[in-house]
């Protein structure tokens, strides 16, 4: 059936550091993907999203890079600070509406100081 | 001011018991939804509506049984309560068609 998932649910890295979670997907038609952290005790919150006419699309601070050839896209974290250690997810809108959003397992990033 | 809240924030009831859980939107959105995660942090969602209409109900048992009184308001009612209802409960809201869901932060109902 239509998945997506994290390669490592685990990334530990250095305060500074730059830090990258990868997500794979498996529907093809997939034409919406959205990056979501997750704070202990709290709801994810929305960081960027991605159409799938875009490679590539920049925040302050993250990137999100999208292979369609691989169904592969990745949040990249620059500088990554304390605050953000959380569990992050990808999320695939699967070009629906109403928000029918299939999440990605999660990878817990922590950050050491 | 809170975006989109739910209330109770932790609910520990025994088997067998109905609960209810709350939401409510202050963001003037027209679409709400339940979404359930499980002890690996799996979020799926459960059911959608769109100006109080239902539009997504993903298999949910029909022991939960969504109520929507109004576009800002969706509350989720759960009948004959079992072990493996437990889970955080989260309520979402955005505009119909788009991505960036706004979510609560989590209703955790443990059932012993």
């Amino acid at each position: 059936g239509e998945s997506v998932g994290l390669h490592l649910p685990t990334l530990s890295v250095q305060e500074g550091d730059n830090s990258i979670i990868n997500c794979a997907y498996s529907n093809s038609a997939s034409d919406y993907f959205i990056w979501y952290k997750q704070e202990s005790g709290k709801g994810p919150q929305f960081i960027i999203d991605i159409r799938s006419n875009m490679d590539k699309r920049q925040g302050q601070r993250v990137t999100v890079l999208l292979n369609k050839t691989v169904k592969h896209l990745s949040l990249q974290i620059a500088a990554t600070q304390p605050g953000d250690s959380a569990v992050y997810f990808c999320a695939d809108a699967g070009g629906t509406s109403y928000g029918k959003l299939t999440f990605g397992q999660g990878t817990i990033l922590t950050v050491h100081p | 001011d809170t975006a989109v809240s739910q209330t109770p924030k932790y609910l520990v009831t025994q088997m067998g018991n109905d609960k209810s859980i709350k939401c409510e939107q202050n963001l003037g959105h027209d679409t709400m939804y339940w979404y359930k995660q499980d002890s690996k942090k799996f979020l799926k969602i459960m059911f959608s509506y769109n100006n109080k209409e239902l539009i997504i109900n993903e298999t949910v048992p029909n022991r939960f049984s969504p109520k929507s009184p109004d576009k800002a308001h969706l509350n989720l009612h759960i009948n004959s309560l079992e072990l493996g209802d437990s889970a955080v409960y989260f309520c979402a809201s955005s505009f119909h068609s788009t991505g960036e869901l706004f979510f609560g932060e989590g209703s955790r109902l443990t059932v012993l």
